[in-house]
C-alpha cells in the first residue's frame, strides 16, 4: 500500500518568507509526528497528534512554527518568518498507534537562503 | 523528560565482524525502545524493537539487549555486511500521559570495511 508522503520534497525561500509543508500519513494511521533532522544530525521531535487528543508541541523550538492535522490525516507544518538555522531535512512519521513502529516519510529538504 | 545518550557517534567494523551500539535512556517509566536504520539520503527504517517485559530480543543477524536496572539497552549486529554500513537510531518511550513521543538517541555512523 501506499507509504507516508510529503510534498514539497524540496523547497528554497528567502529569509523572513513563510512556508508550509505537507505530510500524507498511512491511511488508518492515528498518530503523526513531525521531526527535524539538520545536516548529519539525529532526528529532532517537534510535534505530535494522537486522534483527537491535543497535540504534543512540546519540541516546536519557537512560536515561529505550528503544525495542524485536518481530520486526523493531513498536516501541515508551517514555519513563519524563516530564519536560515530552519535549514534542514523535515520529517513526517505516522504509526497505528504509541508503541507502534513508525513509518517515515521521504522528507522535505528546507533552505532558507 | 526523558534523555537518551548513544555510543559511539561513528563505528567502523571489518566485513564478518560484529558491531555493538549502546544506549541509555533516564526515564525508569520508558517501555519501548526501538532502533532505526537510516542508510544515505534515505528516511529512516525501524530494524528492531524491543518492549519492557523482555530482555532480549533477535531477528537473524540483529539482537538487541535490554537491562531494565542499569535502564541501558544495545544493538548487536553479527557477521556484517556492507549494506549494514549506516546510521543507527536508538529511542526511549513511556505510556505516560502527555509523554508519549519517541526520544532519540544521536546515531551512530557504521561503517563496513570490505
Amino acid at each position: 500500500g501506499a507509504g507516508v508522503s510529503q510534498s514539497p520534497s524540496n523547497k528554497v525561500t528567502e529569509k523572513g518568507k513563510d512556508v508550509e509543508l505537507r505530510c500524507d500519513p498511512i491511511s488508518g494511521h492515528t498518530a503523526l509526528y513531525w521531526y527535524r533532522q539538520s545536516l548529519g544530525q539525529g532526528l529532532e521531535f517537534l510535534i505530535y497528534f494522537q486522534g483527537n487528543s491535543a497535540p504534543d508541541k512540546s519540541g516546536l523550538p519557537s512560536d515561529r512554527f505550528s503544525a495542524e492535522r485536518t481530520g486526523g490525516s493531513v498536516s501541515t507544518l508551517t514555519i513563519q518568518r524563516t530564519q536560515q538555522e530552519d535549514s534542514a531535512v523535515y520529517l513526517c512519521a505516522s504509526s497505528p498507534g504509541h508503541l507502534y513502529e513508525q513509518y517515515f516519510g521521504p522528507g522535505t529538504r528546507l533552505t532558507v537562503t | 523528560g526523558e534523555n537518551v545518550e548513544q555510543h559511539p557517534s561513528t563505528l567502523s567494523v571489518q566485513e564478518g565482524d560484529s558491531a555493538v551500539i549502546k544506549c541509555t535512556y533516564s526515564d525508569s517509566a520508558s517501555n519501548y525502545f526501538p532502533w532505526y536504520k537510516q542508510e544515505l539520503g534515505k528516511r529512516p527504517q525501524l530494524i528492531i524493537d524491543i518492549r519492557s517485559n523482555v530482555g532480549e530480543k533477535k531477528d537473524q543477524r540483529i539482537a538487541v539487549t535490554l537491562n531494565k536496572t542499569a535502564k541501558h539497552f544495545s544493538l548487536h549486529i553479527t557477521e556484517t555486511q556492507p549494506e549494514d554500513s549506516a546510521v543507527y537510531f536508538c529511542a526511549a518511550s513511556n505510556p505516560n500521559f502527555g509523554n508519549e513521543k519517541l526520544t532519540f538517541g544521536t546515531g551512530t555512523r557504521l561503517t563496513i570495511i570490505p
